[in-house]
């Protein structure tokens, strides 16, 4: 069974300063996925990453992936309060198949 | 370009009423997976529906239903509602499921109830 596991799973963190969120899965995947979501809305997709050493940034987010170590990191680069919401990292088997996604990280962004 | 809607945006249902949810997907998109979110928790698939079959179903009971429609818009039928039952259903779409296919784009979600 495919199991997807975040930490940390809260983040308080002041405006400006960096920190990374770990998503760790437990067998072979075709890709990785993150999301955003915000309280009481659905799901805002943020990076797709398809091959090992697949690196994508936007904005003050930049995910990277290690499919030999089955992990993937999402790295916050000086933040800002509207980066507050929670992240999800989520994995399938085979593109375009079932996802299945950790538990979440949310992120909170104090002034 | 519409994206993925679904209606209806809240619903309150009793134990033991059936409910039906509907989706529809982004143009383009002819696959239709399933998901609920428990408040605090990351979404869990239910089932997967493509050419009108479903594909994958995740660890959901046979209360548990669906449908696709020729114009691959889907419907989640729900019996004999637990309190547990209580979620955001959400639906997400993408363009077939063979190798190679785009990311999964998810709609707004249901708001379920149940008292």
């Amino acid at each position: 069974e495919l199991k997807v596991e975040q930490n940390p799973l809260f983040l308080s963190m002041q405006e400006g300063k960096n920190y990374t969120i770990y998503c760790n899965y437990s067998t072979t995947s075709d890709r990785l996925y993150w999301y955003r979501q915000d309280p009481g809305k659905s799901l805002e997709s943020l990076f797709v990453l398809l091959s090992n050493g697949a690196v994508k940034q936007e904005g003050r987010l930049m995910a990277s992936l290690d499919t030999k170590a089955r992990l993937s990191t999402l790295h916050i680069t000086a933040a800002v309060h509207d980066l507050s919401a929670t992240y999800f990292c989520a994995v399938d088997r085979t593109s375009g198949s079932r996802l299945t996604f950790g538990e979440g990280t949310q992120l909170t962004v104090n002034p | 370009d519409a994206g993925v809607t679904q209606s209806p945006t809240h619903l309150i249902k009793t134990r033991g009423q059936q409910v039906t949810l509907r989706c529809s997907p982004k143009s383009g998109h002819d696959t239709v997976s399933w998901y609920q979110q428990a408040l605090g928790q990351g979404p869990q698939f239910i089932f997967q529906y493509y050419e009108e079959e479903e594909r994958q179903r995740g660890n959901f009971p046979d209360r548990f239903s669906g449908h696709q429609f020729p114009n691959y818009s889907s419907e989640l039928n729900v019996n004999a509602l637990l309190l547990g039952d209580s979620a955001l259903y959400l639906c997400a779409s993408s363009r077939g499921i063979r190798r190679g296919q785009e990311t999964q784009y998810f709609g707004p979600g249901t708001r379920l109830l149940v008292l």
